[in-house]
C-alpha cells in the first residue's frame, strides 16, 4: 500500500525568507500524481501545486516550487519570499493513475508559521 | 458554479444519535470522497465513489455509510454516533482521470459527539 510521510510537524520561517517542507512517499507504481494542499485557519483546502510523475521538470507556481526526486520518492515544497498569508497547514498527497485505483493518500501535515 | 458544498457547518450530537452529512458538487465530477481530519493524523479517507451507484471503503469506514444515487450528491450517514467520531469532516470531488484531477474540497463540517 502507498504511504505518504511528512516528517516535520511544524516549521517556522521569517517573512521574506525561503522555507522547504519535506514529503516522502512509498509506492511501487510508476504513474501517479503528487499534490501539495494548503489549509489556512479558515479550514478550506486549497491546491498549491501539482506534479505528474512522468514529468522530470519540477512544477512551479509563482513563489511555490517543488523538488521532485522520483528515484528517492521525495517531493518537497519550496516557498520563496514567504508572506504572512502563507501561514497554514500544508498537506502532501499522492494519487495513483493505475486504472481502478483512485484513492488519494495524504500525509499528516506540516504547520507553517511565518514570523514578522 | 458553487463547487463543493457541505451542510451543516457545525453539528453537536449525543451518543447513539444518527445523522446525515450532506455533500453536493456541480462540476460533473465522477469521483467523490469523504475524509475525516483529526489533529496529528492528516486526512483519512472514509468512503469514496467513482460514479453513481458505485461506492467503496476507504481507510476508516466503520460506523459510516454512504450512497451515490446521482452524480451530484454523496451523503455520509452516521447510524449511531460515538464520541470517537468527533472530528472535522471534508467532502471532496474530482475528475476521475486526466491532468486536471486535483480534488476540490468543501468547507468542512465540525462534528462533536457528546
Amino acid at each position: 500500500a502507498q504511504t505518504v510521510t511528512q516528517s516535520q510537524p511544524e516549521m517556522s520561517v521569517q517573512e521574506a525568507e525561503t522555507v522547504t517542507l519535506s514529503c516522502t512517499y512509498d509506492t511501487s507504481e510508476s504513474d501517479y500524481y503528487l499534490f501539495w494542499y494548503k489549509q489556512p485557519p479558515s479550514r478550506q483546502m486549497i491546491l498549491v501545486i501539482r506534479q505528474e510523475a512522468y514529468k522530470q521538470q519540477n512544477a512551479t507556481e509563482n513563489r511555490f516550487s517543488v523538488n521532485f526526486q522520483k528515484a528517492a520518492k521525495s517531493f518537497s515544497l519550496k516557498i520563496s519570499d514567504s508572506q504572512l498569508g502563507d501561514a497554514a497547514m500544508y498537506f502532501c498527497a499522492y494519487r495513483s493513475e493505475r486504472s481502478g485505483t483512485y484513492k488519494y493518500i495524504f500525509g499528516t501535515g506540516t504547520r507553517l508559521k511565518v514570523l514578522a | 458554479n458553487a463547487g463543493v458544498t457541505q451542510t451543516p457547518k457545525f453539528q453537536v450530537l449525543k451518543t447513539g444519535q444518527s445523522m446525515t452529512l450532506q455533500c453536493a458538487q456541480d462540476m460533473n465530477h465522477e469521483y467523490m470522497s469523504w475524509y475525516r481530519q483529526d489533529p496529528g493524523m492528516g486526512l483519512r479517507l472514509i468512503h469514496y465513489s467513482v460514479g453513481a451507484g458505485i461506492t467503496d471503503q476507504g481507510e476508516v469506514p466503520n460506523g459510516y455509510n454512504v450512497s451515490r444515487s446521482t452524480t451530484e450528491d454523496f451523503p455520509l450517514r452516521l447510524l449511531s454516533a460515538a464520541p470517537s467520531q468527533t472530528s472535522v469532516y471534508f467532502c471532496a470531488s474530482s475528475l476521475l482521470a486526466g491532468h486536471y484531477n486535483e480534488q476540490f474540497f468543501g468547507p468542512g463540517t465540525r462534528l462533536t459527539v457528546l
